[in-house]
């Protein structure tokens, strides 16, 4: 009954190559965002989606673009990737009321490690 | 930019002693919200306390909000080695839409 689940939940890969991450939530709620934490443990938005409609959009290098397929669904394609994307990259979702300022559920994390 | 900062930035305490954690802000907030992550998981919301609140109990947590000193606090009484992870503060701010800023956390280890 895992709420937002992200796969795969480790990723290693080489410098330059392509690679995707998923992540499917079954709480009903409208909106999904990808954060990604460092490793001091900063964790920073990148992006977050409202029923299909990108709403927050961080300053994050256009080799990462997320899809969403639909409001139960964020994937992030990461393009060329680069040393300095090593890290976890977390999927939350939340409901839509009361501003868009609700508690976020988050699923366990994908740690990315670029060789 | 950073939302949070949180102090201490590591806490090592006996079972039972109660924890203190405290958080500081910079913008105007909508919400402050304090979340748990154990080691190689994700985050946990645990309490939600909006800016015209003061304070907000929930089982052995307690909350405090100081708006004119844009600061938190989060107490945990009677502490348990579970209660070991990281906790980290977030802002909510009212003109970006589901935004949260994440401060960079306290660790609590709790010593059985």
């Amino acid at each position: 009954d895992t709420a937002v689940s992200q796969t795969p939940k480790y990723l290693v890969t080489q410098m330059g190559n392509d690679k995707s991450i998923k992540c499917e939530q079954n709480l009903g709620h409208d909106t999904m965002y990808w954060y990604k934490q460092d490793s001091k443990k900063f964790l920073k938005i990148m992006f977050s989606y409202n029923n299909k409609e990108l709403i927050i959009n961080e300053t994050v290098p256009n080799r990462f673009s997320p899809k969403s397929p639909d409001k139960a669904h964020l994937n992030l394609h990461i393009n060329s990737l680069e040393l300095g994307d090593s890290a976890v990259y977390f999927c939350a979702s939340s409901p839509s009321g009361g501003g868009f300022n609700q508690p976020q559920h988050f699923g366990d994390g994908t740690r990315l490690s670029i060789l | 930019s950073q939302q949070g900062e949180e102090d201490p930035q590591a806490l090592s305490i006996q079972e039972g002693e109660n924890a203190t954690m405290n958080c500081s802000y910079k913008t105007s907030i909508n919400n402050l919200q304090w979340y748990r992550q154990n080691s190689g998981r994700g985050l946990v919301h645990l309490i939600l306390i909006r800016s015209n609140e003061r304070e907000k109990h929930s089982g052995r947590l307690r909350v405090t909000l100081d708006t004119s000193k844009k600061s938190s606090s989060l107490l945990i009484t009677a502490s348990r080695a579970a209660d070991t992870a990281s906790y980290f503060c977030a802002g909510a701010g009212g003109t970006s839409y589901g935004k949260l800023t994440f401060g960079q956390g306290t660790i609590l280890t709790v010593h059985p």
